[in-house]
């Protein structure tokens, strides 16, 4: 298993530009998640999906659409860039463990965004 | 308003002596708490989880305590390792909200030889 994948690890916008960062698992997990980590600040939620179709916001949304065609899927994509959107952003995925079990949510590498 | 807080940045210890982190939350309605491990340009990875139905859940090196009236969770480790430095994170949920995590912002724990 590759886990959750993410592309491009690093990449420079110049603002108002729009991109997507690309995220995949392998793991048929239901659950995925987007995070950005500033300095100060640790992981903040942007927005999430409990299963293919549904999707939801998280802590601070604005600025970013998702979707969630595929289980293995959940690309994040930047409208219009913006330089406060400069930061770390990581994915991951997440599902009901069994009872008793530990649970655990598994982050990708991380894509770091800088916006000009 | 920061719901999970990790008010010391960072931390430095010397290997083979115990290591404390700790962790503060405001919202009462979580229920489950998670520390994360993360190395310079990696993601977070997963090391340890305890329900507030416990007040301590230990896994080899690594415990984590809770005082639910304090709002208040540490991790412990011993004995620590240089290997073990790394950030810290502290983090916060609703048993159903299986993925929507709180984070703390981090404490940076260095153990040197």
């Amino acid at each position: 298993n590759a886990g959750v994948t993410q592309t491009p690890k690093f990449q420079v916008l110049k603002t108002g530009q729009s991109m997507t960062l690309q995220c995949a698992q392998d793991m048929n997990h239901e659950y995925m998640s987007w995070y950005r980590q500033d300095p100060g600040m640790g992981l903040r939620l942007i927005h999430y999906s409990v299963g293919a179709g549904i999707t939801d916001q998280g802590e601070v949304p604005n600025g970013y659409n998702v979707s969630r065609s595929t289980t293995e899927d959940f690309p994040l994509r930047l409208l219009s860039a913006a330089p406060s959107q400069t930061s770390v952003y990581f994915c991951a995925s997440s599902y009901d463990p069994p009872a008793g079990a530990q649970e655990t949510q598994y982050f990708g590498p991380g894509t770091r965004l800088l916006v000009l | 308003d920061q719901q999970v807080k990790q008010n010391s940045p960072s931390l430095s210890v010397q290997e083979g002596r115990i290591s404390i982190l700790n962790c503060d939350y405001t919202n009462s309605m979580f229920d489950y708490f998670l520390w994360y491990k993360k190395y310079p340009a990696e993601g977070p990875t997963f090391l340890i989880s305890i329900s507030s139905i416990k007040d301590k859940n230990e896994d080899g090196r690594f415990t984590v305590f809770l005082n639910k009236s304090a709002k208040h969770l540490s991790l412990h480790i011993v004995p620590s390792q240089p290997g073990d430095s790394a950030v810290y994170f502290c983090a916060a949920r609703r048993s159903y909200n299986t993925d929507k995590l709180i984070f703390g912002t981090g404490t940076r724990l260095q153990v040197f030889p």
